[in-house]
């Protein structure tokens, strides 16, 4: 089965980090641009960031900018986001995707949930 | 920034019936445009990319159509699964979001 499986969120407070984990099976992650979008309690998508097949190339939404670093291990089939200085506004469900056919999102997880309260 | 804006922001059709969702992008970007649906506590699902193109296994009544900066997902025939929210995304320059049409039950 094509899936991908997200990790590593939880309630965190304002200033702290977290590091999210996506975990890719029935398919080779290698072969894909992965991302991370957001979606804020009862509000709608935000892409988050993205990295290139081999790791060579990101891109990130400003607000994330110098705050987050995504990364990937395709030898672990797997994608991760490291997330510091963490802000309210950063509260989220971070779903993990394939980035394909130019730029839409065809493989998701059912997401990660990450609080940032004090 | 590119902005998608959605219309309506709710749609109420009752099943069986046609329902027709429009997408405007602030500046164009060609074809490069995907719908999603999300039924509450699920991840989005890809519909249609490239603006018309169906993505695996999505029923032939989910049609996309437009160009440029205006946007249609039309969806022939309402089945009970298919009351959502619904997402446009434009991925010609960075990737947006519109905010959503939910369609509702009449």
């Amino acid at each position: 089965e094509v899936q991908v499986v997200e990790s590593g969120g939880g309630l965190v407070q304002p200033g702290g980090s977290l590091r999210l984990s996506c975990a890719a099976s029935g398919f080779t992650l290698s072969n894909d641009w992965m991302s991370w979008v957001r979606q804020a309690p009862g509000k709608g998508l935000e892409f988050v960031a993205n990295i290139k097949q081999d790791g060579s190339h990101q891109n990130y939404v400003d607000s994330v900018k110098g705050r987050f670093t995504i990364s990937r291990d395709n030898a672990k089939n797997s994608l991760y986001l490291q997330m510091n200085s963490l802000r309210g506004d950063d509260t989220a469900v971070y779903y993990c995707s394939t980035d394909r056919y130019g730029g839409a999102f065809e493989i998701w997880g059912q997401g990660t949930m990450v609080i940032v309260s004090s | 920034e590119i902005v998608m804006t959605q219309s309506p922001a709710t749609l109420s059709v009752s099943p069986g019936e046609r329902a027709t969702l429009s997408c405007r992008a602030s500046q164009s970007v060609s074809s490069k445009l995907a719908w999603y649906q999300q039924k509450p506590g699920q991840a989005p699902r890809l519909l249609i990319y490239g603006a018309s193109t169906r993505a695996t296994g999505i029923p032939a009544r989910f049609s996309g159509s437009g160009s440029g900066t205006e946007f249609t997902l039309t969806i022939s025939s309402l089945q009970s699964e298919d009351f959502a929210v619904y997402y446009c995304q434009q991925y010609d320059n960075w990737r947006t979001f519109g905010h959503g049409t939910k369609v509702e039950i009449k």
